[in-house]
Order: C-alpha cells, then structure tokens, then sequence
C-alpha cells in the first residue's frame, strides 16, 4: 500500500527561524511530490510542488527532494506567525494523490 | 473565474439516513477527487474520476459510499445508512494535466468542504 510518513508535530518555532518538515514516501514510481498548507478549518492550499530530485526554490519556501532515500522535506525560512498551519505532504501515485497526515507547524511571535 | 465550489457547508443528520454531498468542479477541469479528513487527520482518498473513464472507487471504505459524475461535470457523494463513524469534513478537489509537460504533474484545488455530523 502507497503510504506517506509525516511527523505529526507540533513542530514549535520562533519567529524569523527556518521551519524543516520531513516527509517519506513508499511508492518508488512517484514522479510528483507536493507540500499543501491547510489552516485550521479551511481547505488545503498547494504550496511547492517538485518532481526533480535537488531544492526548489519559491519565496520563503524551499522544497528538497531525494528519490534515492524516498525523502522530501519543506524549509520555510523567516517563519512568521501566520505560517502556522498544518503542513501536508502529497506524491501522486498513478492518477491518485497519497496524502501524509500531515504536521502541525506553531510559529511563535 | 469561480473555485470548485461544495453544498451544504455543513450537514447534520440522524444515523441510518442517507445524504448526499455535491461538488461543482472548476469549468474545464477533467479530474475530480473526493477525499474525507477526519478531526485532526490527514487526507483519506475516496473516488477518482477523469474524463469519461471508469472511476477509481479503490479508496470507497464500503459499500455503503458511492458517487457518480454527471456529463463530466457536477459530481454527488452518496451515503446510504449513515454511521457515526462517517462524521468528517468532505472535499471535493479538482485538476487538469498541465499540456506540454511529460510529468505527471497536476495542481488539485480544493472545494470548502461539506462538514457532515451523524448523530
């Protein structure tokens, strides 16, 4: 069965520090990765998404992938309050989209 | 132009009813998931449709949950016999493959939800 691994948090932060999430996956055949964040309450929202194995770069937000070790990670650098949420990590998996439980990021002023 | 869009926001019912949930997808988008995410839990896939393919109903947990797609648009979620243990907040999400891209990459949008309670 296709699984991914979160740690389910809360990962607690200061304000203006880097943010790490860590996410494995299973299925070896994923090409597409995705971090969504998910406020409390609302729909998930697609942050990053990456398909090539190195970073990615957008803004504050850096997504790293290595195929290899099955692993992809989000830093988000200068955290800000408003950034805490619950961070998801998705592969697509064939057509389906196999979502983490997601970790739960507490940035505090 | 409109997101994906989901009736009601919020529905209460008795254990044993049936409901039904709708999602009106995003115009033009071929793909439509259904997903439940229970309190403080991930996403649990539910249905797959694509265009006028059959539907991946590998993530339906009985018998008890179907969905159809009319004219490949609006999509309805049925649950026949409500449970508690259906309680959750449904969404809808839709998507369409990026042309010119050799990946199988595709951006899902989220509908609000439909919070169902089964008392």
């Amino acid at each position: 069965q296709k699984e991914v691994e979160q740690n389910s948090g809360p990962l607690s932060v200061p304000e203006g520090a880097i943010a790490s999430l860590n996410c494995t996956y299973s299925d070896r055949g994923s090409q597409s990765f995705f971090w969504y964040r998910q406020y409390s309450g609302k729909s998930p929202e697609l942050i990053m998404f990456i398909y090539s194995n190195g970073d990615k770069e957008d803004g504050r937000f850096t997504a790293q992938l290595n195929k290899a070790s099955q692993y992809v990670s989000l830093l988000i650098r200068d955290s800000q309050p408003s950034d805490s949420a619950t961070y998801l990590c998705a592969f697509k998996g064939g057509q389906n989209f196999v979502f983490g439980p997601g970790t739960r990021l507490s940035v505090l002023p | 132009g409109a997101g994906v869009s989901q009736s009601p926001s919020n529905k209460v019912t008795e254990k044993g009813k049936d409901v039904e949930l709708r999602c009106d997808p995003i115009s033009g988008h071929t793909a439509l998931y259904w997903y439940r995410q229970s309190l403080g839990q991930g996403l649990e896939f539910l249905i797959y449709f694509q265009g006028n393919s059959a539907p991946d109903k590998s993530g339906l947990p009985s018998d008890r949950f179907s969905a159809e797609r009319t004219g490949g648009s609006v999509s309805t979620l049925t649950i026949q016999r409500t449970q508690q243990e259906d309680s959750a907040v449904y969404l809808c999400a839709s998507s369409t493959p990026t042309s010119g891209r050799a990946r199988s990459y595709n951006e899902q949008f989220f509908g609000p939800g439909t919070r169902l309670t089964v008392l």
